[in-house]
C-alpha cells in the first residue's frame, strides 16, 4: 500500500513564525504535491516537485516555500506565517503507471495561526 | 475558466438508493484522466476510481462507477447501494497529459440518511 505521511495533523502557530511542514512517501514516486484546502474552494495547488531539487509553482505559490532534497520528501515553508494561511494543508504523491498517474494523499495537516 | 465544476454543494440520499454525483470539467488536450475521490470527516482523502480519455468503456470500481459522457465533457460518479459509510466530501479531479498538474473541482458534500 502507498503511504503518505504528514509531520503533523494538527499545528497552532503565531504570526510571523516560520513553519515546517513535513511529508514523506514510501513508494518510491516521482512527482510531488502541496494543495490546501478551505470551504468551498476546493484544494487548490501551491506547489509540485517531479523530481529532487526540481520544483514548479502551482495556483497559489504566495507566501510558500518548498524542498525537496530527497525523492521521499517534500517540505513546505511558510516563511512568515499570517492568519489567511490558516487552512487545511495536503500533500500528496504520484507515480505514472500504465498511462494512468493517481494522486494518493496523507491525511492532512490543520495549521491555525493566530 | 474553472477546468472542473461540481455544481452541487451538498446532497442526500436514502441508505440503499443509488446517487449521482456531478461533474464537467473543460480542456483541449485530447489525452487526460479524470478521478474521483472521497474525503471523510478525518481528512484523508481516498482514491476511489479513474477513467482516461480514450477508455471505451466506463470505469466501475465495486459499488462506484463513472458515468463518462465525453461530447458533454462530463464524468459523473454514480454510487450504487448507498452506505452511512458514504457520508463525506466527494471531489473530481482531472489531469491533463501534457501536465503534470491535477485539477480539483469544489467538491460535493453527500449524506446518507438511515
Amino acid at each position: 500500500d502507498v503511504k503518505v505521511t504528514q509531520s503533523s495533523r494538527y499545528l497552532v502557530k503565531r504570526t510571523g513564525e516560520k513553519v515546517f511542514l513535513e511529508c514523506v512517501q514510501d513508494m518510491d514516486h516521482e512527482n510531488m504535491f502541496w494543495y490546501r484546502q478551505d470551504p468551498g474552494l476546493g484544494l487548490r495547488l501551491i506547489y509540485f516537485s517531479y523530481d529532487v531539487k526540481m520544483k514548479e509553482k502551482g495556483d497559489i505559490p504566495e507566501g510558500y516555500s518548498v524542498s525537496r532534497e530527497k525523492k521521499e520528501r517534500f517540505s513546505l515553508i511558510l516563511e512568515s506565517a499570517s492568519t489567511n494561511q490558516t487552512s487545511m494543508y495536503l500533500c500528496a504523491s504520484s507515480l505514472l503507471l500504465a498511462g494512468q498517474e493517481t494522486q494518493y494523499f496523507g491525511p492532512g495537516t490543520r495549521l491555525l495561526v493566530l | 475558466a474553472q477546468k472542473i465544476t461540481q455544481t452541487q454543494p451538498g446532497m442526500f440520499v436514502q441508505e440503499k438508493e443509488a446517487v449521482t454525483l456531478d461533474c464537467t470539467y473543460d480542456t483541449s488536450d485530447p489525452s487526460y484522466g479524470l478521478f474521483w475521490y472521497k474525503q471523510p470527516s478525518s481528512g484523508e482523502m481516498i482514491f476511489l476510481i479513474y477513467q482516461g480519455s480514450y477508455d471505451q468503456q466506463n470505469a466501475t470500481e465495486g459499488r462506484y462507477s463513472l458515468n463518462f459522457q465525453k461530447a458533454r465533457k462530463s464524468a459523473n460518479l454514480v454510487i450504487s447501494a448507498s452506505q452511512l459509510g458514504d457520508s463525506a466530501m466527494y471531489f473530481c479531479a482531472m489531469r491533463e497529459g501534457s501536465s503534470n498538474q491535477f485539477y480539483f473541482g469544489t467538491g460535493t458534500s453527500l449524506t446518507v440518511i438511515p
